[in-house]
């Protein structure tokens, strides 16, 4: 099935670090959302961006949709232990032919104290 | 508010059998999608249920099916159970066929 393109595919860094990913598509999206998984369990959405060229912050995390509709990434600063886990990106569309969500492979994010 | 609840949360089944999983979305919300995750594939979008019907449908096979019922809560059914099913099922409920989407904790199937 169709994808997006998720970069990258894991990271290691140190604890404080700034982080960032992002997410391209060659089709347009209503809506970009960014979702966080710990094993075992469901995807927890931590922000969801409506607008081209929106900016949202959620406390330590920023996100961007591009102007384009294809892409976003998102900016984790002063990363912490606790961030550890596999970010999703997931574009949104609706319209007369119902709702789906398209997901990215995941960066998988290791934090080292 | 509850958030979505998925029942059972593991499950073991043999090749053939067929299997039916639940998802209770949060209160309110009307739009039900069902997903299935594995790590070669990722996350797959199965069908969308909205206000009892389906209104969309992704790419797997008849053997999988749904429905949703008056209180929007949502069943997924898979007939002829192969091995290549074993997944993480999640569900995912949201307001609107528009608005944002929030999962399940998901239902492990391990066909054997």
């Amino acid at each position: 099935g169709q994808q997006l393109n998720q970069s990258p595919q894991s990271m290691f860094i140190q604890e404080g670090e700034d982080v960032s990913m992002n997410c391209t598509s060659s089709s347009i999206f209503n809506t970009w959302l960014w979702y966080k998984q710990d094993p075992g369990e469901g995807p927890v959405l931590l922000i969801a961006l409506y607008k081209a060229g929106e900016l949202t912050s959620n406390g330590r995390l920023t996100a961007q949709f591009g102007i384009t509709r294809k892409d976003s990434f998102l900016n984790i600063s002063a990363s912490i232990p606790s961030d550890v886990g596999i970010y999703f990106c997931a574009g949104h569309r609706w319209g007369t032919s119902g709702s789906r969500l398209t997901f990215g492979e995941g960066t998988q994010l290791t934090v080292n104290p | 508010k509850a958030g979505v609840t998925q029942t059972p949360r593991y499950l073991i089944k043999t090749r053939g059998q067929q299997v039916t999983l639940s998802c209770s979305p949060i209160s309110g919300h009307r739009s039900v999608s069902w997903y299935q995750q594995t790590p070669g594939q990722g996350l797959q979008f199965l069908f969308e249920y909205f206000s009892e019907t389906q209104r969309n449908k992704g790419n797997f096979p008849g053997r999988f099916s749904g429905r949703q019922f008056s209180n929007s809560r949502s069943e997924m059914n898979v007939s002829t159970l192969e091995l290549g099913d074993s997944a993480l099922y999640l569900c995912a409920s949201s307001w609107d066929l528009d608005t944002e989407a929030f999962f399940g904790q998901g239902t492990r199937l391990t066909v054997v």
